[in-house]
């Protein structure tokens, strides 16, 4: 069964900092790879996606991933982080084939940014 | 944008009563709706796949006579916790697909349950 690991439970920055949170899945095969934020109060939102193509996947907000599937990883960065961005992220992962739909989680991380 | 309703958000119940949380998708089809359950400072687990006009499967450990699935309608699965105890406190979230086509999972707003 497929694992997802993210690598910071707490990450605390100032604004403008710049912001890369880790996430590693093991897997061997095709994988669905997903980031969701959970701002706080609120349900989860899709961040960004990767199905295919281009490993460098840009998704709302600033935010953009990177898939480099020779380490099994796909994490998340911002160049820039605001106020607003504090949240909790979550990395998610669905195997390729007839389980797709089936999200895998991380533990997910909490942003705090500091104005 | 696809949009999956929970109801309620919010539910507090004494010990020994049971809890129903409906999930709707609203404006598509899901055949398939998933449940989750978010234990303080962890992470999502899925408890369990809904599969519209069949049995739901269940996640390793996961309890199939205390939480039960209906997918009744391609809109619609709802979650009971029958006899809840304040272990079943929890936040429960279900999610949704678009039937076909590779999109990914829509989420509703999340149910808080607190049993006393």
């Amino acid at each position: 069964a497929q694992s997802v690991s993210q690598h910071n439970h707490h990450v605390i920055l100032s604004e403008a900092a710049s912001l890369e949170l880790g996430c590693n899945y093991s897997y061997g095969g095709t994988v669905n790879l997903f980031w969701y934020v959970q701002y706080p109060g609120q349900h989860l939102q899709l961040l960004l996606k990767y199905f295919s193509g281009d490993p460098l996947v840009k998704g709302i907000k600033g935010f953009e991933a990177e898939f480099i599937k020779s380490k099994f990883s796909f994490n998340l960065r911002k160049p820039s982080v605001q106020w607003s961005d504090t949240a909790e992220y979550f990395c998610a992962v669905v195997a390729g084939g007839t389980s797709y739909g089936k999200l895998t989680f991380g533990q997910g991380t909490i942003l705090t940014v500091h104005p | 944008g696809a949009v999956v309703s929970q109801h309620p958000s919010r539910v507090i119940c004494k010990s020994g009563t049971s809890v129903k949380i409906e999930c709707r998708s609203l404006d598509f089809q899901a055949t398939t709706m998933f449940w989750y359950r978010q234990f303080p400072k962890q992470s999502l687990m899925l408890m369990a796949t809904s599969n519209e006009g069949s049995k739901a499967t269940y996640e390793q450990g996961v309890e199939k006579d205390k939480f039960l699935i209906n997918h009744a309608s391609l809109t619609l699965s709802t979650l009971t916790v029958t006899s809840a105890h304040p272990e079943d406190s929890s936040f429960y979230i279900c999610s949704a697909r678009v039937v076909g086509g590779h999109s990914p999972l829509h989420f509703g707003n999340g149910t808080r349950l607190t049993v006393t």
